[in-house]
């Protein structure tokens, strides 16, 4: 049973739009959110993170934003950049940050120039 | 630079022969994790250390099993690879369990 669902497996964003990713978990237990990146051949590297007290949380280009009635969250990426061609995984944890991660499948998103 | 190693990149094995991936750190972090990530799926979570206390998580087949013998080193060992072990075999760390993890670049595994 898939706890948290990336259910795009892929995004294609014009250079200088927004690309919102989406993600839906399913454990209500789940408090603390996570974007990882992942270009080929290498490993995720952390990206953003929101904890369920609030309800966005920003960093540069990058915002996520969290509806926990809804148990969804969302990352724009704006303006996007062919440097943020990527995998971009979801991930969450329940118990504060001090807790196992649990991911979804990723989406690939595509900035063209 | 602090870092996350995984070695090798690259394993072909075969059908049945044990192998073993490696992993190190240089971040002194407390905990170690090993993932599973086939194609188009979720990294899977196959165990992690906490220091030295091991933690199984309940679905991890029999066959994968971890040594660390010190902060810095934890190894993955599949005593008999099937084709269905085929996946990226990623290492992460943190300091505590849970958020702040730190990746390697993963190992890709080949059963043949």
């Amino acid at each position: 049973d898939q706890q948290v669902k990336q259910n795009s497996p892929s995004l294609s964003v014009q250079e200088g739009r927004i690309s919102i990713l989406n993600c839906d978990y399913t454990n209500s237990m789940f408090d603390y959110f996570l974007w990882y990146k992942k270009y080929p051949a290498e490993g995720p590297t952390f990206l953003i993170s929101i904890s369920s007290i609030k309800d966005k949380n920003e960093d540069g280009r990058f915002t996520v934003f969290l509806n926990k009635s809804a148990k969804h969250l969302s990352l724009h990426i704006v303006p996007s950049q062919p440097g943020d061609s990527a995998v971009y995984f979801c991930a969450a944890s329940a118990a504060g940050a001090n807790s196992k991660l649990t991911f979804g499948k990723g989406i690939t998103l595509s900035v063209r120039p | 630079d602090a870092m996350v190693i995984q070695n090798p990149r690259y394993q072909v094995t075969q059908f049945g022969k044990p192998v073993t991936l490696s992993c190190s750190q240089t971040l002194n972090h407390n905990v170690m994790y090993w993932y599973q990530q086939k194609s188009s799926q979720a990294p899977k979570l196959l165990f992690h250390y906490y220091d030295k206390d091991f933690n199984n998580e309940a679905d991890t087949p029999d066959n994968f099993q971890s040594r660390r013998p010190n902060t810095s080193f934890c190894f993955l060992d599949i005593r008999s690879p099937g084709l269905g072990d085929a996946a990226m075999y990623l290492c992460a760390t943190s300091r505590d369990v849970g958020g702040g993890y730190t990746f390697g670049s993963g190992t890709r595994l080949t059963v043949v």
